[in-house]
């Protein structure tokens, strides 16, 4: 079955900083992989997908995501945070039937000003 | 124009009691999903319907009863509710079922055991 990990609970970066969040998956084929991110209160919105071809992905919000299958790592990243990106993030990896979505624990993700 | 709406936003009940909550999408999508996300924010799939026709179910007592009165509504009805029970409740819509289907969540129904 499929897994992922997000190995941080919790990251503080100060605005304007850069900003990576780990992921890592287990899965025994090419996954299908997606960041969504979760804001007080609101329901989950994509960030990114990646299925297949370039290993670097661009999303909305200025967000890209680098699938590294050797790592079995996709790992989003941000060159200079705002403070609205403070959030919860997810990763999470779409495999087996049915469009079964699974989650990592997700990152909450505080911004200094 | 909300493309996946959920009512209600917040319900609190006794244990014990039977309650409801409504999933709508107007987006045209085949496939809906309903997930529980816990009070450590984990969210985990409960179950998937393509075109009324129940695709996944995960391990999830028969408390829990979806119900698709057609593919655009997905319906969650919980029996005998239990303080375990308390925790945010999520639909999610896609256009199929495939495995690259993006989904697009409502915005929640936070239920609340007492």
């Amino acid at each position: 079955a499929q897994s992922v990990t997000q190995p941080d609970i919790h990251i503080t970066v100060s605005e304007g900083a850069s900003l990576e969040l780990r992921c890592n998956y287990s899965y025994g084929a090419t996954p299908y992989l997606f960041w969504y991110v979760q804001s007080p209160g609101q329901g989950l919105q994509l960030l990114l997908k990646y299925f297949s071809g370039d290993t670097l992905v661009q999303g909305i919000k200025g967000f890209e995501a680098e699938f590294k299958r050797s790592q079995s790592s996709f790992n989003l990243r941000k060159p200079s945070v705002h403070w609205s990106d403070a959030a919860e993030y997810f990763c999470a990896v779409s495999a087996g039937g049915g469009n079964k979505l699974t989650f990592g624990t997700g990152t909450q993700l505080k911004v200094e000003l | 124009d909300t493309a996946v709406s959920q009512t209600p936003k917040y319900l609190v009940t006794q244990m014990g009691n039977d309650k409801s909550i409504k999933c709508e999408q107007n987006l045209g999508h085949d496939t809906m999903y309903w997930y529980k996300q816990d009070s450590k924010k984990f969210l985990k799939i409960m179950f998937s319907y393509n075109n009324k026709e129940l695709i996944i179910n995960e391990t999830v007592p028969n408390r829990f009863s979806p119900k698709s009165p057609d593919k655009a509504h997905l319906n969650l009805h919980i029996n005998s509710l239990e303080l375990g029970d308390s925790a945010v409740y999520f639909c999610a819509s896609s256009q199929d079922r495939g495995l690259a289907g993006e989904q697009f969540f409502g915005p929640g129904t936070r239920l609340t055991v007492l």
